[in-house]
């Protein structure tokens, strides 16, 4: 049972370049999350899905887009990477529905520079 | 819009001593409320779940209380260990639809035991 895992760890882009973070849970979680951590800002939800198929806005969603084909990945996507989006990024993942199944279980995080 | 603080930012102890973080946010209609640790470099770790409905979770040497009506929670640490030694965050979700939204995240209180 590997958790919450997220791909790349590491990524340096140039500024316009397009990529993709993965991330991937095996606990049959129907809720997922993706946050950004940036010193002086503390975490800042992105995007979510409460289930596959479904995806809604958070907090901070301008140049991002996201993808649940499958339950068990959620995808996020850079269309053309700028300087700001230099980040670390985290995925979470919840059973979701009531508030005792929605504690939340973070990934290792993917760290990227956007140069 | 929730905010959500976390006092003091920083906080170095001798090991061995009972401590307290504090957590405050600023509108009380919580769907739950979850402290978490986070060691350099690394992901976030669950510590405890608070639901709304709850006034206190306990995890061996962790008892996290909440007080929702008047928008505070606590951290206690007994007995403090030198591999306490991390950030702890508190965070806070709304409900939304048919279960919680993303979390709202504090920036943390950093933790040094010193042996």
């Amino acid at each position: 049972n590997a958790g919450v895992t997220q791909t790349p760890k590491f990524r340096v882009l140039k500024t316009g370049q397009s990529m993709t973070l993965l991330c991937a849970q095996d606990m049959n979680h129907e809720y997922m999350y993706w946050y950004r951590q940036d010193p002086g800002m503390g975490l800042r939800l992105i995007h979510y899905s409460v289930g596959e198929g479904t995806t809604a806005k958070g907090e901070v969603p301008d140049g991002y887009n996201v993808s649940r084909l499958k339950k068990q990945n959620f995808l996020l996507g850079l269309e053309s990477a700028a300087p700001s989006q230099t980040s670390v990024y985290f995925c979470a993942s919840s059973l979701g529905g009531l508030a005792r199944y929605n504690e939340q279980f973070f990934g290792p995080g993917t760290r990227l520079t956007v140069l | 819009k929730q905010e959500v603080t976390q006092i003091p930012a920083a906080l170095s102890v001798p090991e061995g001593e009972n401590l307290v973080l504090n957590c405050s946010f600023t509108d009380s209609a919580i769907y739950n409320l979850q402290w978490f640790r986070q060691d350099p470099g690394k992901g976030l770790t669950s510590l405890l779940l608070i639901q709304s409905s709850q006034r206190e979770q306990t995890s061996g040497r962790l008892n996290a209380s909440l007080d929702k009506s008047s928008g505070r929670s606590t951290l206690y640490i007994a007995a403090s260990q030198p591999g306490d030694s991390a950030t702890y965050l508190c965070a806070v979700s709304m409900y939304s639809g048919g279960g919680a939204d993303g979390l709202t995240f504090g920036k943390g209180t950093h933790l040094i035991i010193q042996p």
